[in-house]
C-alpha cells in the first residue's frame, strides 16, 4: 500500500465553526507533513511530525492546530478560519524525516471558508 | 520562504516535442526532487538526484544537476497528451524534514 489517504476531499466551513481534516499511510513511514497551496503556486509547507513529534512550525497562525494520534494518523485541526485560509491542503509522508527520499502525497483537501 | 525559481513559468509544446524545464535555488542542498501535479490533485514524485549526481534518467525523463550554478533541468522526450501537468522541483537543504517547492512550470501538450 503506498497510498496517504486525505478524508474529506471537499470541506465548506464558515468562520465559526471547528473542523479537521485527516490523513493516513500505513507505509511504515515517520515523517508526516501539513502542505497548504493556493491556486497557481506551489505547495508551502506548514507542518512537520518526525516520528509522531511535531519538528517544525512554519510559524502558523493557531488556529491551525496539528495533531498526530499515532505513527498512521495525521489530523489538521481547524478553528475560527479566515476566507484567505480557503486552499487545497496536502498532507505527504515520507520514510525518515532525517534523509529526504520520495515523499507520498494525498489528494489534498479542498478547504472553502465562507 | 520558497527557495526554488523554476522556468518557464508556463509552456505549451505539441504531442512528439520535447519539453525542458529549469529550477534554480539558493542555498545548498542534499538533494533535488521534481514533481508532477495534474490540476488540483496531490504531487507525484517523478525523480531524486542527489547533490553529488549530475544527471539521472527515468524513461522519458533526464534530469540534470549543477551545484556550481545551482541549477537543474527536467527534460521530458517525446511529450504525449497525458503529461500536461504542472511540474515542480524541490530541494532538501538537510533542515530535518524541510522539502522546499519551486514555483513550478504548467506544461500543456497539444494533441
Amino acid at each position: 500500500d503506498t497510498e496517504v489517504t486525505q478524508t474529506p476531499k471537499h470541506l465548506v466551513m464558515g468562520m465559526t465553526n471547528k473542523k479537521s481534516l485527516k490523513c493516513e499511510q500505513h507505509m511504515g513511514h515517520r515523517a508526516m507533513y501539513w502542505y497548504k497551496q493556493k491556486a497557481k503556486k506551489p505547495p508551502e509547507l506548514m507542518f512537520v511530525y518526525s516520528y509522531e513529534k511535531l519538528s517544525i512550525n512554519e510559524s502558523v497562525p493557531s488556529r491551525f492546530s496539528p495533531e498526530c494520534p499515532n505513527s498512521s494518523l495525521l489530523n489538521l485541526h481547524l478553528h475560527a478560519l479566515q476566507p484567505e485560509d480557503s486552499a487545497l491542503y496536502l498532507c505527504a509522508s515520507s520514510q525518515d524525516p532525517g534523509a529526504w527520499t520520495e515523499a507520498f502525497f494525498g489528494q489534498g483537501t479542498r478547504l472553502t471558508v465562507v | 520562504s520558497q527557495q526554488g525559481e523554476e522556468d518557464p513559468q508556463a509552456l505549451s509544446i505539441q504531442e512528439g516535442e520535447n519539453a525542458t524545464m529549469n529550477c534554480s535555488y539558493k542555498t545548498s542542498i542534499n538533494n533535488l526532487q521534481w514533481y508532477r501535479q495534474n490540476s488540483g490533485r496531490g504531487l507525484v514524485h517523478l525523480i531524486l538526484i542527489r547533490s553529488n549526481e549530475r544527471e539521472k534518467h527515468s524513461g522519458r525523463l533526464r534530469v540534470t544537476l549543477d551545484t556550481s550554478k545551482k541549477s537543474s533541468s527536467l527534460l521530458i522526450t517525446a511529450s504525449r497528451a497525458a503529461d500536461t501537468a504542472s511540474y515542480f522541483c524541490a530541494t532538501d537543504h538537510n533542515q530535518g524534514g524541510k522539502l522546499i517547492f519551486g514555483q513550478g512550470t504548467e506544461l500543456s501538450v497539444k494533441p
